[in-house]
């Protein structure tokens, strides 16, 4: 039980363009879900918060029109990165939150902007 | 803001040594929680501790919460090739679940 997928895992844009990362818990309503960014050999940094039905709560120093957050339903939260650049490129990290809190950690999406 | 301040960076060991890693932080945290992350996957949790003072076994894995709740240890007994990966700890922030994560530390297993 408790998993958490992410689609998709690797993704290649070109720079302008938008690209649209889906994470989904597959077993259990999410309360919570969390978007993370991990840089190579670097630890995970929260970006937002986002709680179902409402707005995401963004971390201080990222930018909300940049990357958008959409919780839509109890099992999907997607994370747009609107117009990426190459300093974009990055492993995408989301992470469930049930009832209980604890955490489950999808698979990750590496983005790489060309 | 917190900060999470965990050592070592890094560990190279034989395999059957026993590996030692610590997280230190001058908040206090409501929960620490330890995780596994191997390359190219997203963290998996080993262990997660909830009261000061505790001290929690899983498998080869042991973990302590420190008793004034601003550090936390992780052990690894009898270490093995797929021990190998970046352990995290991470401390919970707010009612919200919101974690803070440390450094990570980098362990290598050589045979």
């Amino acid at each position: 039980g408790a998993v958490v997928s992410q689609h998709p895992s690797r993704v290649i844009c070109k720079s302008g363009t938008s690209v649209k990362i889906e994470c989904r818990s597959l077993d259990f309503q999410a309360t919570t879900m969390f978007w993370y960014r991990q840089f190579p050999k670097k630890s995970l940094m929260l970006m937002a918060t986002s709680n179902e039905g409402s707005k995401a709560t963004y971390e201080q120093g990222v930018e909300k029109d940049k990357f958008l957050i959409n919780h839509a339903s109890l099992t999907l939260s997607t994370l747009t990165v609107t117009s990426a650049h190459p300093e974009d490129s990055s492993f995408y990290i989301c992470s469930a939150s049930d009832r209980s809190y604890e955490q489950y950690f999808g698979p990750g999406t590496r983005l790489t902007v060309t | 803001g917190q900060q999470l301040n965990q050592s070592p960076q890094s560990m190279f060991i034989q395999e059957g040594e026993d590996v030692s890693m610590n997280c230190t932080s001058s908040s206090i945290f409501n929960t620490w929680l330890w995780y596994k992350q191997d390359p190219g996957e997203g963290p998996v949790l080993l262990i997660a501790l909830y009261k000061a003072g505790e001290l929690t076994s899983n498998g080869r894995l042991t973990a302590q919460f420190g008793i004034t709740r601003k550090d936390s240890f992780l052990n690894i007994s009898a270490s093995i090739p797929s021990d190998v990966g970046i352990y995290f700890c991470a401390g919970e922030t707010d009612s919200w679940g919101k974690l803070q994560f440390g450094a990570g530390t980098q362990v290598v297993v050589t045979p």
